[in-house]
């Protein structure tokens, strides 16, 4: 158990779109998710923490205009980064957490041209 | 504030030979750590967890050691093949605190 899944895996969009991202937990229930992001030869960067039926909790430097989360259900969590720039092409990720363990989903691939 | 720092950033060896990656913390008050694998362009796969309490865990050709006092831990694989070329991250969690810190990564290379 504990899978983790995200739509899309990877995404190319103009500059000035809005990109959606989902995180899902299939087989368990997650009150909490968190969202990071990845450049390349980089480790992870958490962006923020995702409480079902809260606000976000965004780390230092990460603008919550920008980077829209939802945490709508136990099992789905989305970001949105509005107004994508070529600046916010990275490698998205996102985990779930289950009794103090992060469980991860394979990414999401953002191209913004 | 947590700095997870992996040495080397890369590492290239022959195949069959044994080796080590290491990772170091700054901050000893952890609550567990764990060792994962990332192969290009790909999400994380967990390979070991060492709760705080624990000196080492091992599965398979895999084996994590964790010595808090020092702030390191180690992953030693075994009988290296080249399907374990990959980036190997490790990350900490404190105490009071639910998010994980990531390691710089060591990016290994396995030649056949």
């Amino acid at each position: 158990g504990a899978v983790v899944s995200q739509h899309p895996s990877w995404v190319i969009c103009k500059s000035g779109t809005s990109v959606k991202i989902e995180c899902r937990s299939l087989d368990f229930q997650a009150t909490t998710m968190f969202w990071y992001r990845q450049f390349p030869k980089q480790s992870l960067m958490l962006m923020a923490t995702s409480n079902e039926g809260s606000k976000a909790t965004y780390e230092q430097g990460v603008e919550k205009d920008k980077f829209l989360i939802n945490h709508a259900s136990l099992t789905l969590s989305t970001l949105t980064v509005t107004s994508a720039h070529p600046e916010d092409s990275s490698f998205y990720i996102c985990s779930a957490g289950k009794t103090d363990t992060q469980y991860f989903g394979p990414g999401t691939r953002l191209t913004v041209l | 504030k947590q700095e997870v720092t992996q040495i080397p950033a890369a590492l290239s060896v022959p195949e069959g030979e044994n080796l080590v990656l290491n990772c170091s913390f700054t901050d000893s008050a952890i609550y567990n750590l764990q060792w994962f694998r990332q192969d290009p362009g790909k999400g994380l796969t967990s390979l070991l967890l060492i709760q705080s309490s624990q000196r080492e865990q091992t599965s398979g050709r895999l084996n994590a050691s964790l010595d808090k006092s020092s702030g390191r831990s180690t992953l030693y694989i075994a009988a290296s093949q080249p399907g374990d070329s990959a980036t190997y991250l490790c990350a900490v969690l404190n105490f009071g605190n639910e998010k994980l810190t990531f390691g710089t990564g060591t990016r290994l290379t396995i030649i056949p």
